[in-house]
């Protein structure tokens, strides 16, 4: 079973605020998200990365930076927060990227900008 | 662009009843059309995956199939129980824009009363 981890799993910041979330996979998969859940909405990807050092912009990047430092850690950061950043957000990976590969979540962190 | 709604926000129902969830989807492409269950404090995680119109996915009592003619695809379950509770959304696997990608409707809500 693949393991996705994440932390914090609850965040409160306040406006202007800097943080950083963390994700780490011990499955030796090769791409890592970020996604974000919003009522309404689904997930939407943030970014993404298929390796150390590599990233690669999802669909709603305004606001965030993403760092994959190693093959299991990826990590999300909002170096100015707002409150529309106040959301459900979602690590996970997977080994491919095409029609028949599983994706697998973390948790998720709840973080609150206030 | 590439889409999915997903029309039923929430359904309640009781034991043993039929379920019944469906989505309607858009593309240029040849997708794979996936459905993800999210339990209460978990991350998503895939229930099954149609790789190919009218076939279809099985996995834990649920099918489902797409119909490329009226673009759609449903859930079904003949007997839901109280622990089916969940958030099901319906994904659409998309290769049209260069880049594979998965693409989630909002989300059912399903509630099983006991």
């Amino acid at each position: 079973e693949a393991a996705v981890t994440q932390s914090p799993r609850n965040k409160v910041t306040v406006t202007g605020g800097n943080v950083t979330l963390s994700c780490r996979q011990t499955n030796s998969h090769n791409y890592m998200y970020w996604y974000r859940q919003d009522t309404g909405h689904g997930l939407r990807l943030i970014h993404y990365s298929y390796g150390a050092g590599n990233l690669q912009i999802g669909d709603v990047p305004d606001g965030y930076k993403a760092t994959r430092t190693t093959q299991e850690d990826f990590f999300l950061l909002l170096e100015l927060a707002s409150p529309s950043q106040t959301s459900l957000y979602f690590c996970a990976s997977s080994d491919k990227r095409d029609r028949n590969t599983e994706v697998f979540f973390g948790k998720g962190t709840r973080l609150t900008v206030v | 662009g590439d889409s999915v709604t997903q029309m039923q926000g929430q359904v309640t129902l009781s034991e043993d009843d039929f379920l019944f969830i469906n989505c309607t989807y858009s593309t240029t492409w040849y997708p794979t059309l996936f459905w993800y269950v999210q339990y209460p404090g978990e991350g998503p995680q895939l229930l099954l995956k149609v790789t190919t119109a009218n076939n279809k996915g099985i996995s834990r009592g649920f099918e489902a199939t797409y119909d490329k003619r009226t673009t759609s695809f449903h859930l079904q379950k003949a007997s839901v129980q109280e622990s089916d509770s969940a958030v099901y959304y319906c994904v659409l696997g998309d290769g049209s824009s260069g880049s594979w990608q998965l693409i989630f409707g909002s989300g059912t809500q399903l509630t099983v009363m006991p």
